[in-house]
């Protein structure tokens, strides 16, 4: 079936470190993936999206990795802050490109 | 420009009633999606609206539809509310399914 996962619920870094959150999806078909960030009481905020015809794309601060033989999706945060504090999510289209598919989440707690 | 909105943030009903959620998608976008979110289920798919057409439609029952007008503003109704449907009710807007969503803050929703 489908699904996206994340292999750790929560991660801990302290602030200045680099923090890493992957994602294991087992659609090997599909071709689109997202990292949504949620904050408390808010709803889901886009990162970063990454196409499966490339391997890394990178935004502010944030790297996505994509590993298409593994079928492994993993997020980078540079330098991270408290205000970087949140679920964050992996989705991927799924195998009919209907519907996004959402991983359960990792909270990431960054420490001062 | 303008964000996602949707109405009301806060909803408490008993069961057996009936809800109707609005969303506003961002100026341009023609793709509205709904999910659910739950503690235990995390973010799941509902439906999906392309001018006005539901393209896709996840694994709910028929309790649960929606539409969507002529200006993109979309809406979803849940009928004979049970006590599960308490959740956060999440739309997002894109330019198209592929493309990157844009989440409202969601409505929550209570169910007494």
């Amino acid at each position: 079936g489908e699904s996206v996962g994340l292999h750790l619920p929560t991660l801990s870094v302290q602030e200045g470190d680099n923090s890493i959150i992957n994602c294991a999806y087992s659609n090997s078909a599909s071709d689109y993936f997202i990292w949504y960030k949620q904050e408390s009481g808010k709803g889901p905020q886009f990162i970063i999206d990454i196409r499966s015809n490339m391997d890394k794309r990178q935004g502010q601060r944030v790297t996505v990795l994509l590993n298409k033989t593994v079928k492994h999706l993993s997020l980078q945060i540079a330098a991270t802050q408290p205000g970087d504090s949140a679920v964050y999510f992996c989705a991927e289209i799924n195998q009919a490109g209907t519907a996004l598919i959402f991983g359960k989440g990792t909270t990431l707690s960054v420490s001062s | 420009k303008a964000g996602v909105t949707q109405t009301p943030r806060y909803l408490i009903k008993t069961r057996g009633q009936q809800v109707t959620l609005s969303c506003s998608p961002i100026s341009g976008h023609r793709s509205v999606s709904w999910y659910q979110q739950t503690p235990g289920q995390g973010l799941q798919f509902l439906f999906e609206y392309f001018s006005e057409t539901q393209r896709n439609k996840g694994n709910f029952p028929g309790r649960f539809s929606g539409r969507q007008f002529s200006n993109s503003r979309s809406e979803m109704n849940v009928s004979t509310l049970e006590l599960g449907d308490s959740a956060l009710y999440l739309c997002a807007s894109s330019l198209d399914l592929d493309r990157e969503g844009y989440f409202g803050p969601g409505t929550r929703l209570t169910v007494t």
